[in-house]
């Protein structure tokens, strides 16, 4: 079953640090996303990407925020200058139909 | 903007008991998706649903289409131990928008 890859598992980063999260999507997949989940809470959108570009995103989204496809295969989201309250699941997923999501990375913001 | 709810928030039910969660939308979706997240682990794609009134078994588990296209249920018959987790349903307005999420069901199951 083809899996869509998320590396690290977990980071932690002190405030104000850019982080970057890397994801391999499935590779015949069109659309790529990057979702993002609170501890306890409901899994929330960021962004959308297809072409080799953003399509939607959401207001969480914001200038500290940016996404890119280097190389036709990574898929990464980057965190500019972290605040506390950027601690939460990401989750990367990418689609054909229903999505498959990678396991997430843990982002602890200290 | 379109809202996705989900309830109940949480059901404690007893092993060999019946589990359902209801998933209502604000606005009509091109399609309903149901996913699984177990403690500690990240949602897996369970099922898609486009067409109106739709219903498709996996098992012990159905899940239905409401007619308006706005409404969906996910019903677990006899649940097990391995059925514990939270259940999300998504919706995307259209087909290639993207899918925003229920608040989910967390179902715990007492052996």
């Amino acid at each position: 079953e083809p899996e869509v890859t998320q590396t690290p598992s977990h980071q932690v980063t002190q405030m104000g640090q850019e982080v970057i999260l890397r994801c391999v999507p499935i590779s015949n997949h069109l659309y790529f996303y990057w979702y993002r989940q609170i501890l306890g809470q409901k899994v929330e959108f960021l962004v959308s990407f297809y072409n080799n570009e953003i399509s939607e995103k959401s207001e969480i989204f914001d200038d500290q925020f940016s996404v890119e496809r280097p190389d036709g295969s990574n898929f990464t989201l980057k965190i500019r200058s972290t605040k506390l309250e950027d601690s939460a699941m990401y989750f990367c997923a990418s689609r054909q139909g229903g999505y498959t999501f990678g396991s997430g990375t843990r982002l602890t913001v200290v | 903007g379109q809202q996705v709810m989900q309830i109940p928030q949480y059901q404690h039910v007893q092993e060999g008991e019946d589990f359902t969660t209801y998933c209502n939308s604000s606005t009509t979706l091109s399609n309903i998706q149901w996913y699984k997240q177990r403690p500690g682990g990240h949602p897996v794609f369970l099922i898609q649903l486009v067409k109106s009134g739709e219903v498709k078994k996996q098992k012990r588990l159905t899940f239905q289409f409401g007619e308006a296209k706005k409404n969906s249920s996910l019903h677990i018959t006899a649940t097990q131990t391995t059925d514990v987790g939270t259940y999300f349903c998504a919706g995307p307005l259209t087909s290639y928008d993207k899918v925003i999420f229920g608040p989910g069901t967390s179902l715990s199951v007492i052996p």
